[in-house]
């Protein structure tokens, strides 16, 4: 049972480019995180998605930054016009409609943005 | 969401052990207490959860006390493997859709 998949791990964009992040949530899950760390900083909620729907996206910011999780296929998160500021890793988590306590949330390993 | 204090880094050795010590004074009744570990160029990867008292896995143990406005992350035993850090979160995580807050963690350094 493969947990979430992330890809592309490493990724670099020079500045105004386009960067497309993909989440590949775990079998049986329906529930879809991203978060964002900063070099040396904890993790930052971005946005909750389920099937086709935003439901949360209280932690995107405003411009050039959105997320999808269709019906098929991956999650994705865009990131329009990249700036050196975007730099970071990004982060997606999957759950069941009810985290199990025993697992809680699953991390995957991460896309590690880089502008140049 | 309660906020969470934890120290910023520990240093250890080989075969001792680890505690951890998570203030979160404003923990409201309907918040859970889970502990991540971090290695570099990973995502976090959930160690343990409790509520109250005592819970023990086959990595770690976790004591709350009664107040529950703190709470300990045991780690017995290190080993080398086990830098990383960790951080502790506060939250009704049960329901899907809770977003974590993660503060800046413990960073602990097991040294042979």
């Amino acid at each position: 049972n493969a947990g979430v998949m992330q890809n592309p791990r490493h990724l670099v964009r020079r500045r105004g480019q386009e960067a497309r992040l993909r989440c590949s949530p775990m079998k049986g899950h329906s529930h879809v995180y991203w978060y964002r760390q900063l070099p040396e900083e904890g993790l930052k909620f971005m946005v909750y998605l389920q099937k086709e729907n935003i439901i949360d996206e209280s932690g995107m910011p405003k411009e050039r930054f959105s997320a999808e999780f269709p019906k098929e296929g991956p999650s994705i998160l865009r990131i329009q016009q990249v700036v050196r500021g975007d730099s970071a890793a990004y982060f997606c988590a999957s759950s069941q409609t009810f985290t199990d306590a025993n697992y809680g949330y699953t991390f995957g390993s991460g896309t590690r943005l880089t502008v140049v | 969401l309660a906020k969470t204090t934890q120290p910023i880094s520990m240093d250890s050795y080989e075969g001792q052990e680890v505690n951890i010590t998570c203030s979160h004074n404003n923990i409201a009744t309907n918040d859970y207490i889970t502990w991540y570990q971090q290695f570099p160029s990973q995502g976090p990867r959930f160690i343990i959860q409790g509520y109250k008292t005592k819970v023990t896995n086959e990595v770690a143990s976790l004591f709350i006390p009664a107040d529950r406005k703190s709470s300990t992350l045991s780690l017995p035993r290190v080993s080398l493997s086990d830098t990383a850090v960790y951080y502790c979160l506060v939250g009704d995580d049960k329901a899907a859709g809770n977003k974590l807050t993660f503060g800046g963690g413990t960073r602990v350094l097991v040294k042979p």
